[in-house]
Formats: structure tokens, sequence, C-alpha cells
């Protein structure tokens, strides 16, 4: 089935750095949601998008709705350990099937050794 | 409230056998879909469940998969004769409107066919 393609597919982070990810779309979409997958979890609602160029923030989590409607970007700002996890993109776009969101194949954060 | 939850948490069966997993959405909430997730990848729809209406069976890998939900609540995701490549975790979630947004997801059910 479609796909989002997300980016980066991984990462590792210091304790206090900034963190950015991104997903695009080949089609123009009217949502946008952001997801954290934790292991042996299922993923929790970060932060949902409405409009282009929606900016919404969650504590230290920041996301966009692309002006295009074709992308949307998740910044964690001053990461700390337990921003480990897989970060999902999700989205509905126009026209679509009844209800189901299309997921981009997720970023995964982990600590730098 | 509760969330939404799942059951069992961990299946293991045999090659060719049934299975039934089990979720509980959030109370009140009409919407429920089930989603796929194999090892390392994103989530792939399945089946997508709104009120009184015919369920949205697009995203069902082959006939072997099925469910239903009873009373607009409580919903089961049959696979039968399971093969190898059913293997995976198998997620819920609902959401209080139609369209999608803001889908609440349970724990997941992960599936282990010998």
């Amino acid at each position: 089935g479609q796909q989002l393609n997300q980016s980066p597919q991984s990462m590792f982070i210091q304790e206090g750095e900034d963190v950015s990810m991104n997903c695009t779309s080949s089609s123009i979409f009217n949502t946008w949601l952001w997801y954290k997958q934790d292991p042996g979890e299922g993923p929790v609602l970060l932060i949902a998008l409405y409009k282009a160029g929606e900016l919404t923030s969650n504590g230290r989590l920041t996301a966009q709705f692309g002006i295009t409607r074709k992308d949307s970007f998740l910044n964690i700002s001053a990461s700390i350990p337990s921003d480990v996890g897989i970060y999902f993109c999700a989205g509905r776009n126009y026209g679509g099937s009844q209800g189901n969101l299309i997921f981009g194949k997720g970023t995964k954060l982990s600590v730098k050794p | 409230g509760a969330g939404v939850s799942q059951s069992p948490s961990n299946k293991v069966t045999e090659k060719g056998k049934d299975v039934e997993l089990r979720c509980d959405p959030i109370s009140g909430h009409t919407a429920l879909y089930w989603y796929r997730q194999s090892l390392g990848q994103g989530l792939e729809f399945l089946i997508y469940f709104q009120g009184n209406s015919a369920p949205d069976k697009s995203g069902l890998p082959s006939d072997r998969f099925s469910a239903e939900r009873t009373g607009g609540s409580v919903s089961t995701l049959t696979i039968q004769r399971t093969q190898q490549e059913d293997s995976a975790v198998y997620l819920c979630a609902s959401s209080s409107t139609s369209g999608g947004s803001e889908q609440y997801f349970g724990p997941g059910t992960r599936l282990t066919v010998t």
C-alpha cells in the first residue's frame, strides 16, 4: 500500500541536542499526525495537525503542516534519554479511503554510544 | 478513562491453525481500525469499521483474514490457516469520529506462527 517517505530512517542523539525529522507525500494531505512508539507498546499520539502552515507544540516537541500540504516536520528540542524510540508520521489524503491513516516507516532515535 | 485494550498480548500458534485477536476500543469511539506491523516496519492498514456502515476491508492481505465488530464496540480479527508470514504485531486503534483523525492505539498482540 501507499506509504509516506519518512526521513531519516534512524539517528543517534546526544542528550541536549535538537532533533529534526520529516515526512513527504506525493499527494496532498489534509491531516498530519505524529506518533511515538516505545518497544512493546502501541504508538502514542504526540501532535495532530489539520491546516496547511499550522505549527503546533507539545512540550519540547514542535510539528508543522507544510504549506504545500505534502510534507510535515517534527522537531524535538533539548533531547533527553526518554526521547529514544520510533517516531511515525501519519497522514490522511483528500479523497482517500474512508478513514485509514497512511504511515511512514518510522524514524528510530537511539542514544549515541 | 481506559484506553484501547487488546488480548492476548502474545500468541504463539502453529502453522495452519486459526487465531482470534480481540480489541476493546475506547468507550464511545465509533471508529475502529486494525493494523499490522512487521518487525522494523511501519503500520500496514488492514480494516476499518465506522458505526453501522460496511467495513472498509481494502487492506486485508488475503481471504484468510477477516474481522467482525459486534454491537459497535468489541472487534475480533480472525486469521485462518495461519502462515509464518503472518507473524507480526497486530495493532488496534479507535477514534471518536470518522475520518481517521487522532487514532488511539492499543498495545498490540504479538503473533508468532511457528
